[in-house]
């Protein structure tokens, strides 16, 4: 598809399991960003990409969250020992270029429910 | 702190009645802000960019406008499917990092 594509879109989990939430850019987007929404709540940043390199991670709640685009092109956000707390849906943007003058498109985002 | 702040939370519109909704910000450096507009289980969508106070930027019914220290959207003779939470946000930082306010959720009746 041209969009962003974020999978699975739901995502239930018992606490303390770890879950693995993807995001397929759209191709050629260098920028890629995870943002974190609460219910009505606006995003907030996560963790930001330049191609393979993580350049700004400084929005992960813990340690226990953890992201990756090994090949700069697919990324992996990953939550370890999930807590009640981690649910909220995680929404993935890319963009075009680096400098922040391209508009970020967003996903639909997982929605992530931890019981 | 830097904050993005929207107003109002909520607005029920008859179809056709102009409104404007408020997105004031406070931060050192403003590099961009942008309007993003999401629908109820999607992501959000998006609609403009606007750098310099003064600048204006118009896309059917929605005008969206800069000053030093706020951006409104204005919605014209708004339809019922201008219906969907209307988010605010700032962006600081070169590489495009932004800073997203709570949002305002439009309600149009027919």
């Amino acid at each position: 598809g041209a969009g962003v594509s974020q999978s699975p879109r739901y995502k239930v989990a018992k606490r303390g399991q770890d879950v693995a939430l993807r995001c397929d850019p759209i191709s050629g987007h260098v920028s890629l960003f995870w943002y974190q929404q609460a219910l009505g709540q606006g995003p907030e940043f996560l963790t930001y990409f330049q191609n393979e390199a993580q350049l700004d991670k400084s929005g992960l709640p813990s340690d226990r969250f953890f992201a990756e685009r090994p090949e700069g092109s697919v990324s992996t956000l990953k939550i370890q020992r999930t807590q009640q707390e981690d649910s909220a849906v995680y929404l993935c943007a890319s963009s075009l270029g680096t400098g922040g003058e391209q508009p970020q498109h967003f996903g639909d985002g997982t929605r992530l429910s931890i019981l | 702190e830097d904050q993005v702040t929207q107003s109002p939370e909520a607005l029920r519109l008859q179809e056709g009645e102009s409104s404007s909704l408020n997105c004031s910000y406070t931060v050192s450096g403003l590099r961009g802000l942008f309007w993003y507009r999401q629908d109820p289980g999607k992501g959000p969508e998006f609609l403009f960019t606007l750098y310099s106070a003064g600048e204006e930027k118009e896309k059917e019914r929605l005008k969206a406008t800069l000053t030093k220290k706020e951006s409104f959207l204005h919605i014209t003779a708004p339809k019922p499917e201008d219906s969907a939470t209307y988010l605010c946000a700032v962006q600081e930082r070169s590489w495009g990092k932004l800073q997203f306010g709570a949002g305002t959720q439009v309600v149009v009746t027919p």
